[in-house]
């Protein structure tokens, strides 16, 4: 069974398009985030949720949106996608802010 | 503002031999927990370890063990008898203590990229 899940696992796409990522977790986890890796590998915190609630919001273009319809679910759209926004897109959900994140397998969004 | 940093890009070494990661953090909060993630070539992240700022035990599990002293700020990652299958990016990464709110971030360093040759 999957813990956390993530469509779709490739995305491409061409600049100025609008594209949403989603994520589920089975997990009864409270808490989901959406990291951000760049191609250099380091990775970065873009959004968390609680229970449905924004908690962090670091510094992102308001191109992206994240949307909570519940605590299970965690999607991210993204507007007028540029190239600099191609990376890997890993959502990820804990019990709590400090408890173990646990990750999905990550979507690798190119753009053209 | 907290900070994680793994001086070590990248480790080579050949199959059997033993290496440690190191990873050296920053933070005012006496409160926080310090985690490693494993990033195989296939691209998933997967937990290896979380330990908070109140337990300075070493840990070990199997080929793997952590060396965590909070005199010099670092939780170092060592494998023994490294295999093929331990080749991977390795990141060391840090959360502050709320259970809610911003500090439930996790903030990581670059990541060591890890070759064991056979």
């Amino acid at each position: 069974d999957t813990a956390v899940s993530q469509t779709p696992k490739y995305l491409v796409t061409q600049m100025g398009n609008d594209k949403s990522i989603k994520c589920e977790q089975n997990l009864g986890h409270d808490t989901m985030y959406w990291y951000k890796q760049d191609s250099k590998k380091f990775l970065k915190i873009m959004f968390s949720y609680n229970n449905k609630e924004l908690i962090i919001n670091e510094t992102v273009p308001n191109r992206f949106s994240p949307k909570s319809p519940d605590k299970a679910h965690l999607n991210l759209h993204i507007n007028s996608l540029e190239l600099g926004d191609s990376a890997v897109y890993f959502c990820a959900s804990s019990l709590a802010g400090a408890d173990t994140q646990y990750f999905g397998p990550g979507t690798r969004l190119t753009v053209l | 503002a907290q900070k994680v940093t793994q001086a070590q890009t990248e480790i080579s070494v050949v199959e059997k031999e033993d290496v440690t990661l190191d990873c050296v953090y920053e933070t005012r909060d006496t409160t926080y927990y310090l985690f490693w993630y494993k990033q195989p070539p296939s691209g998933e992240l997967v937990f290896l370890i979380r330990r908070n700022s109140f337990d300075e035990q070493n840990e070990i599990s199997g080929r793997y063990s952590w060396n965590f002293q909070k005199s010099t700020s670092s939780f170092n990652f060592t494998i023994t008898a490294s295999q093929v299958v331990d080749s991977a990016v390795y990141f060391c990464a840090l959360s502050e203590g709320a259970k809610t709110g911003a500090n439930s971030k996790l903030t990581f360093g670059k990541g060591i990229t890890l070759s064991v040759r056979p």
